[in-house]
């Protein structure tokens, strides 16, 4: 099986612009989770989507947000770029619905986004 | 509110020596157990978890962890060390209740010398 992945790999914006990003999880997987990774925060979870459905919603501002289609693939938006939103942004997907079962999350790439 | 501490940022073992990575959680309930292994510029590589049963768990790459309820920890192991195991490793844990999410620790880097 193909494994997730993301588009575009790497990114450069300036300040106060949007970006969107791409996810396209495993075959057959419906859940998909969204990370943001940075040196000084590490891991911190966006949002979470299960059949079209925002089922959890991580601590970031409103300019932070998402959508699954009914392809599973999801995409991300951050508009009103700023200088903090720098960083790699991390899918995951499972099988499962990532709050039920104890299904382990499989990760593509990442996007490196830098806001300029 | 969950969390995960690695109170290690750094971890330097020599080849062929056995390596240890620590983890600590705290969650409501009963936990689910993750650790992933991160290489530069990929995303991460599950390595084992923790759902039940045997408080052993053995993983990929000859990785284990420990799971000890009393002491909430599940520190990951492995008998001797190979200079490819050198990446950043993150610890994770879920509530197994509910839409619970997947909580990160900050990430501990193994550096493993010749």
């Amino acid at each position: 099986k193909a494994g997730v992945t993301q588009t575009p790999r790497y990114l450069i914006k300036t300040r106060g612009q949007q970006v969107t990003l791409s996810c396209s999880p495993i075959s057959g997987h419906r859940s998909v989770s969204w990370y943001q990774q940075t040196p000084g925060q590490g891991l911190q979870f966006l949002f979470e989507y299960f059949s079209e459905t925002q089922r959890n919603k991580g601590n970031f501002p409103g300019r932070f947000s998402g959508r699954q289609f009914s392809n599973s693939r999801s995409e991300m938006n951050v508009s009103t770029l700023e200088l903090g939103d720098s960083a790699l942004y991390l899918c995951a997907s499972s099988s499962h619905l990532a709050g039920g079962p104890y299904n382990e999350q499989f990760f593509g790439p990442g996007t490196r986004l830098t806001v300029l | 509110a969950q969390s995960v501490a690695q109170p290690e940022d750094q971890v330097n073992v020599a080849e062929g020596n056995p390596l240890t990575v620590k983890c600590t959680y705290s969650v409501s309930g009963n936990p689910y157990l993750f650790w992933y292994v991160q290489y530069p510029n990929r995303g991460l590589q599950f390595l084992l978890k923790y759902i039940t049963g045997d408080n052993l768990v053995k993983g990929s790459y000859g990785f284990e962890a420990e799971f000890n309820k009393s002491q909430t920890s599940f520190h990951l192991k492995k008998p001797s060390a190979l200079v490819s195991d050198s990446a950043l490793y993150f610890c994770a844990v879920r509530a197994n209740s509910g839409y619970s999410t997947l909580t990160f620790g900050k990430g501990t880097m193994l550096l493993v010398s010749p």
